[in-house]
């Protein structure tokens, strides 16, 4: 069963708007963390934001927050003020307490087209 | 400048023949993990390593393998046995293996069986 699911392939977005990335997770582990990192073209994974499970407040970090809904199971990302910088892949990515934190896992991944 | 160096770049081999990527950390991390990409994909966990002399495989470890023998130093040997070697391949570690730890990642070798 897929565990990471982002259900937008691609996205458009115009520069200085916001635009949110949609992340669905699935896991009975109740400890767990969920991940957003940013592939630029040149294919290094760049680490985002971080959210944990029992963590009460949604994450943020300068332009990116996570928006958490945990009952839906739902980790999006949320990049206010677009720049071009922003067109990248963006990966959502989890990890559970009882694998002992080795095993993460990706989603697909949205593919962020940032326009001037 | 602290971080995580992968090389070569691009690798090209020919069928049949072994080839090793190297991984190199100064983050003085514990933990640290091989991950396969193929094109429009997420990653894979190939191998993974919690400490010095100790590595455990990952969900596609078939046809590759790895060495931990330094804490900065994690190598991954693509063999012959590795059916469809060509992808782009990318090393990380963490501080600790808790789940709690984010991972950084190298800047990864894109690798291209002839």
């Amino acid at each position: 069963a897929q565990k990471i699911t982002q259900t937008q392939p691609g996205m458009f977005v115009q520069e200085k708007e916001a635009v949110t990335l949609d992340c669905t997770y699935d896991t009975s582990d109740p400890s767990y963390g969920l991940f957003w990192y940013k592939q630029p073209s040149s294919g290094e994974m760049i680490f985002l934001i971080y959210q944990g499970s029992y963590d009460q407040q949604n994450a943020t970090e300068g332009r990116y927050s996570l928006n958490f809904q945990k009952a839906r199971k739902s980790a999006n990302l949320v990049i206010s003020a677009s720049q071009l910088g922003d067109s990248a892949m963006y990966f959502c990515a989890m990890r559970e307490g009882s694998t002992g934190g080795f095993k993460t896992i990706f989603g697909a991944g949205t593919r962020l087209f940032v326009k001037a | 400048d602290g971080g995580i160096t992968q090389s070569p770049k691009y690798l090209f081999r020919k069928e049949g023949q072994n080839v090793t990527l190297s991984c190199e950390q100064n983050l003085n991390h514990d933990a640290m993990y091989w991950y396969r990409q193929d094109p429009g994909q997420g990653l894979r966990l190939i191998y993974y390593s919690q400490i010095v002399n100790d590595f455990q495989k990952g969900d596609i470890a078939e046809g590759y393998s790895v060495s931990r023998e330094k804490k900065e130093s994690f190598p991954l040997t693509v063999t012959s046995a590795q059916k469809n070697p060509t992808a782009f391949y990318l090393c990380a570690s963490s501080i600790g293996r808790d789940w709690v730890n984010e991972q950084f990642f190298g800047p990864g070798t894109r690798l291209t069986v002839l």
